[in-house]
């Protein structure tokens, strides 16, 4: 099945510093990618949505300047916390969804969302 | 507002006892449902889906699911459940084919005791 991996799986940084945390889809490519954030024993809650080649779409909510997302591939996104502080510690986990029209078997035909194995973030 | 939601926050259920997990959902349309499993520190993993068809899915690690319209509901369930099902359980959906934002239930919890 199609395979979304994410890395770093987990970080550590000092306060003031940027990560970036990378997804990509290993054998299929997606031209939409979702960033989501996940606190403790809460559910997933959506970030925003990546699109290969243009701007994301930000959730209400959601600092687009701290939280900066780039898709330049069909099979990379990136989510970049600038300046970081302990209050971003948390787990973000992308997920990807095929192109139109690819094979059932990867859930083409419903949309079906792949995710990442998430990545924990832990700023001092 | 279209959602998902999951009455239950925690169930403690015995090894080899059976389950269910509620999951109501608010759209106006049929739905495209899905169920996802999350070990803790990992990502999701699907466990089904229902987009149409036949309102009974079976999916992965012998996980079924149900559809029922009239209920608004699409509940999870195992016969006998593992100590390896010991997991967060997530259901979610989105109203539209092509409208990928999911939408997520709160969770459920799932504790297996011997």
């Amino acid at each position: 099945g199609a395979v979304v991996s994410q890395h770093p799986s987990w970080v550590i940084c000092k306060s003031g510093t940027s990560v970036k945390i990378e997804c990509r889809s290993l054998d299929f490519q997606a031209t939409t990618m979702f960033w989501y954030r996940q606190f403790p024993k809460q559910s997933l809650m959506l970030m925003a949505t990546s699109n290969e080649g243009s701007k994301a779409t930000y959730e209400q909510g959601v600092e687009k300047d701290k939280f900066l997302i780039n898709h330049a591939s069909l099979t990379l996104s990136t989510l970049t916390v600038t300046s970081a502080h302990p209050e971003d510690s948390s787990f973000y986990i992308c997920s990807a969804t095929l192109n139109r029209g690819s094979a059932s078997e990867y859930g083409g035909e419903t949309g079906e969302l792949f995710f990442g194995e998430g990545s924990r973030l832990t700023v001092l | 507002a279209q959602s998902v939601t999951q009455p239950d926050i925690h169930i403690t259920v015995s090894e080899g006892a059976s389950l269910e997990l509620r999951c109501n959902y608010s759209y106006g349309a049929t739905p495209y449902l899905f169920w996802y499993v999350q070990s803790p520190g990992q990502g999701l993993q699907l466990l089904l889906k229902y987009f149409s068809g036949d309102t009974l899915v079976q999916g992965i690690k012998g996980f079924e699911a149900e559809f029922k319209r009239s209920q608004s509901s699409f509940n999870l369930r195992k016969p006998s459940v593992h100590w390896s099902d010991a997991a967060e359980y997530f259901c979610a959906g989105w109203a539209n084919f092509g409208n990928e934002k999911l939408t997520f239930g709160t969770g459920t919890r799932l504790t297996i005791i011997p």
